[in-house]
């Protein structure tokens, strides 16, 4: 099993929708959470980390839920410009470093 | 403040060959982790470095190897390349000794390696 899953999608939504994305965890150590966005041909750069108690910024809200081993992330009011695929980061600590495991990406399409 | 910086964009190299890729982090941080994605796949990680050491690694092969310089830019190099080393490496940055959630990595634009 991976240490970190994502649908890969596509997700195709209409412009407006509301869309949310789940990315599951195998390593219960796992401590810090976070979700990228990558642009086609482009680097990863951060959307936002995620916090136990949720975090919400303007459209978009992220989720953990640490007993199920899962952390979400939602999308409201689609636009053509979140178009992208959204990469799910999970951060453990291993011999005294920080370990970072990647997923493989869900990829969102938003249709006009 | 200046961000990721990486060189070359793009490169081209035939099987067998060497490369190095240079990465200068962002101003602040001190520690470089490099990272190989494939198309449609995830970055996966191939080491870190800190301090000038390598302080983690990847399921690499020693053909992958790294430098970090006392300004903390670092480099990658890959010997022998194979077909299946073409991808973006991906340098990201960060600070060593941030608390839990200071720890975030910030990303270079990356360099496209064919090997044909």
């Amino acid at each position: 099993r991976k240490e970190v899953e994502q649908d890969p999608g596509p997700f195709n939504v209409p412009e407006g929708a509301t869309v949310a994305f789940n990315c599951t965890y195998s390593n219960s150590a796992s401590q810090s959470f976070f979700w990228y966005r990558q642009d086609c041909r482009k680097e990863p750069k951060l959307l936002m980390s995620v916090y136990s108690s949720g975090n919400e910024d303007g459209r978009f809200t992220a989720q953990l839920n640490r007993a199920s081993q899962y952390i979400s992330l939602l999308i409201r009011d689609s636009k053509l410009s979140d178009s992208a695929t959204y990469l799910c980061v999970v951060n453990r600590r291993s011999g005294g470093y920080q370990k970072v495991t990647f997923g493989t990406g869900t990829k969102l399409q938003v249709i006009p | 403040d200046a961000g990721v910086t990486q060189s070359p964009t793009h490169l081209i190299k035939t099987r067998g060959q060497q490369v190095t890729l240079r990465c200068s982090p962002k101003s602040g941080h001190d520690t470089v982790s490099w990272y190989q994605q494939a198309l449609g796949q995830g970055p996966q990680f191939i080491f870190q470095y800190y301090e000038e050491e390598e302080r983690q690694r990847g399921n690499f092969p020693d053909r992958f190897s790294g430098h970090q310089f006392p300004n903390y830019s670092s480099e990658l190099n890959v010997n022998a390349l194979l077909l299946g080393d073409s991808a973006l490496y991906l340098c990201a940055s960060s600070l060593g000794l941030a608390e839990e959630y200071q720890e975030t990595q910030y990303f270079g634009p990356g360099t496209r390696l064919l090997v044909l």
